[in-house]
């Protein structure tokens, strides 16, 4: 089946710092990729989709700015989260999708983002 | 029905239960219905995607079936084990963008 990664799985950093987050589709090629975030209690949460060469779609309420995301190739995006404050620290899943009519979605590991 | 929807929230069942829990989405520019298991700080698995209206899908004890016409996607557990002890979550693709529910968090007792 399609193998999906994240790096790194765990990151601790500082307040004031950015975190860049990779997601890898490591067997096929992903023409689209997915940025979710898991609160406390709650669903996964959809914050972007990203297609190859072209600009993030955010979900409302989601900054842009802080959340930047970059899909430069049909195996990569990559999330950076920007200036990382106590309430960014979350459970971040990817996920990718290639080209099969149902649009099947295959996640990644996730990554656990303290900050202190 | 404008979002993916879930009931119940939680269920709570004894080993050995069979029990069912509801996906319901909006049945307009239908593609697909995805069921997925999550355990929390985990990657969802995904366990069966259904596209066509009376579809049935199964995978040992659990089962799922499917409604296009009316919206409805129900997931099924047969004598439940504690290891069933996850969050179900539904998801309907459409337009390729994924819509999940807010999930079903089952707890099988022992």
């Amino acid at each position: 089946g399609a193998v999906v990664s994240q790096h790194p799985s765990r990151v601790i950093c500082k307040s004031g710092t950015s975190v860049k987050i990779e997601c890898r589709s490591l067997d096929f090629q992903a023409t689209t990729m997915f940025w979710y975030r898991q609160f406390p209690k709650k669903s996964l949460m959809l914050m972007a989709t990203s297609n190859e060469g072209s600009k993030a779609t955010y979900e409302q309420g989601v900054e842009k700015d802080k959340f930047l995301i970059n899909h430069a190739s049909l195996t990569l995006s990559t999330l950076t989260v920007t200036s990382a404050h106590p309430e960014d620290s979350s459970f971040y899943i990817c996920s990718a999708s290639g080209t099969s009519d149902d649009y099947e979605q295959y996640f990644g590991p996730g990554t656990r983002l303290t900050v202190t | 029905i404008l979002n993916v929807e879930q009931s119940p929230q939680s269920l709570h069942v004894q080993e050995g239960d069979s029990t069912n829990f509801t996906c319901s989405f909006p049945s307009s520019n239908f593609y697909a219905l995805h069921w997925y298991r999550w355990e929390t700080a985990k990657s969802p698995e995904a366990l069966f995607v259904m596209t066509l209206n009376g579809d049935e899908k199964k995978k040992g004890r659990i089962s799922a079936t499917l409604n296009t016409k009316e919206g409805y996607s129900y997931l099924y557990i047969k004598g439940s084990q504690p290891e069933d002890s996850a969050t179900y979550l539904c998801a309907r693709g459409g337009s390729y963008i994924p819509t999940f529910g807010r999930g079903t968090s089952l707890i099988v007792h022992p």
